[in-house]
């Protein structure tokens, strides 16, 4: 079955940079696009970025480009985001989440991880 | 920039109710709709896509219907397990999602 692992959250300072990681498994991961969402606590979900199923295309939410990173390793089944210049604003659970189309994006999630908290603060 | 109004906020009712959620979008969405369910401490679930095409694995009892601007989530027959967080999504280059409609036991 469909699984999605996150890691790399933890507790960092206004400034600093944390990478997330995401290990998938029970699927070709390299025909699907993958995203990246938020929650912060007791608020919606967020959209941070997606990836297309190629990696050369990217989209990312305003709220954190120029400062977020998107990018996939195919061999390793694994997405990542790279986050820089950390805001307090930027404290959430990040999920990595699958896109339900195979080889098109449909703009729909239809697998998500468990969620790793990011904590910024100083 | 589309903005999703859901309502309302909160849904006060028993099991086996009729629960029916609704989502506004501020502009045209054709039916470019998805609703979410999310349970406390669990990741969102995709319940329905394209506005009323039902997600693998989700019960007959969860239909959507809309087109345009208005979309409804409707659950025929509520169960214990469907009191949860609901929300609708859009799709475009980015991805926005309403505020949450709350289905609690009344």
């Amino acid at each position: 079955q469909v699984q999605l692992v996150e890691s790399g959250g933890g507790l960092v300072k206004p400034g600093g940079s944390l990478r997330l990681a995401c290990e998938a498994s029970g699927f070709i991961f390299s025909d699907y696009y993958m995203t990246w969402m938020r929650q912060a606590p007791g608020k919606g979900p967020e959209w941070v970025s997606y990836i297309s199923s190629s990696g050369l295309t990217a989209y990312y939410a305003d709220s954190v480009k120029g400062r977020f990173t998107i990018s996939r390793d195919d061999a390793k089944k694994s997405l990542f985001l790279q986050m820089n210049s950390l805001r307090a604003e930027d404290t959430a659970i990040y999920y990595c989440a699958r896109d339900l189309g195979r080889r098109y994006r449909s703009g729909w999630c239809d697998s998500w991880g468990q969620g790793t908290l990011v904590t910024v603060s100083s | 920039e589309i903005v999703l109004t859901q309502s309302p906020a909160t849904l006060s009712l028993s099991p086996g109710d009729r629960a029916t959620l609704s989502c506004r979008a501020s502009q045209s969405l054709n039916t470019y709709l998805a609703w979410y369910q999310q349970k406390p401490g669990q990741a969102p679930r995709l319940l329905i896509y394209d506005a009323s095409n039902r997600a693998t694995g989700i019960p007959a009892r969860f239909s959507g219907s809309g087109s345009g601007t208005d979309f409804t989530l409707n659950i025929s027959s509520l169960e214990p397990e469907d009191f949860a967080v609901y929300y609708c999504q859009h799709r475009s280059n980015s991805l926005t999602f309403g505020g949450g409609t709350k289905v609690e036991i009344k």
